[in-house]
């Protein structure tokens, strides 16, 4: 059973770059049919995805976040990370990995695209 | 960009009521991008529905989705005590995931 864990810092100051690092372990990072992603969630607030990488290097990002945003993928280590440049205290949340399922449906010419694991997610700080 | 609006925000329920959740979308997509999760305090969302209407490995049959286009339905049979959580729903467009604000189902 896959299962991801992300690491990384708990404090990070404002201006600097926050860097995370989800390791998938239970299968392999490789298999065909999955992006891996990065969620956040402030405390008290919902959901707000911020971008997924395929093990090729394709990356799509939240484009609210685009500018500030870089995903990588490392295969030899079953990591892919985040890190995420002149943060603010605005960027204080829950950070959650997951990987992203996406496979044709049966009907049309259409993919599924949903987030079937989830990290139990990491505590970042922002302050100085 | 899609934009996902749930509905209502709060749903207070007694146990063994149905609850129905609405998501709306601000334009149409396949009913293969949309999906829901169930978040508790403390922890990860958890996988409910995809495809609209697919349940998730493990998801009990209480637990139906819905609807095509721009408006989607999260259902729950009977409220059991584990289910009063928080509801997202999730959709794709344009090499894009966006998540809903939430429905909170609390008890009554």
């Amino acid at each position: 059973q896959v299962q991801l864990q992300e690491s990384g810092p708990g404090l990070v100051k404002p201006s600097q770059t926050l860097t995370l690092t989800c390791t998938v372990s239970g299968g392999p990072i490789t298999s065909g049919g999955y992006y891996w992603s990065w969620i956040r969630q402030p405390a008290g607030k919902g959901l707000e995805w911020i971008g997924r990488i395929y093990t090729s290097g394709t990356t799509n990002y939240n484009p609210s976040l685009k500018s500030r945003v870089t995903m990588s993928v490392d295969t030899s280590k079953s990591q892919f990370s985040l890190k995420l440049s002149s943060v603010t205290a605005a960027d204080t949340a829950v950070y959650y990995c997951a990987r992203v399922v996406v496979v044709p449906a049966p009907w049309g010419n259409y993919y599924y695209h949903y987030m079937d694991v989830w990290g139990k997610g990491t505590t970042v700080t922002v302050s100085s | 960009e899609i934009v996902l609006t749930q509905s209502p925000g709060t749903l207070s329920l007694s146990p063994g009521e149905r609850a129905t959740l609405s998501c709306r979308a601000s334009q149409s997509a396949s009913r293969s991008y949309l999906a829901w999760y169930q978040q508790k305090p403390g922890q990860a969302p958890r996988l409910l529905i995809y495809g609209a209407s697919i349940r998730a490995t493990g998801i009990p049959d209480r637990f139906s989705g819905s609807g095509s286009g721009t408006d989607f339905t999260l259902t729950i049979s009977r409220l059991e005590p584990e289910d009063f959580a928080v509801y997202y729903c999730q959709q794709y467009g344009s090499s894009v995931l966006t998540f809903g604000p939430g429905t909170k189902v609390d008890i009554k």
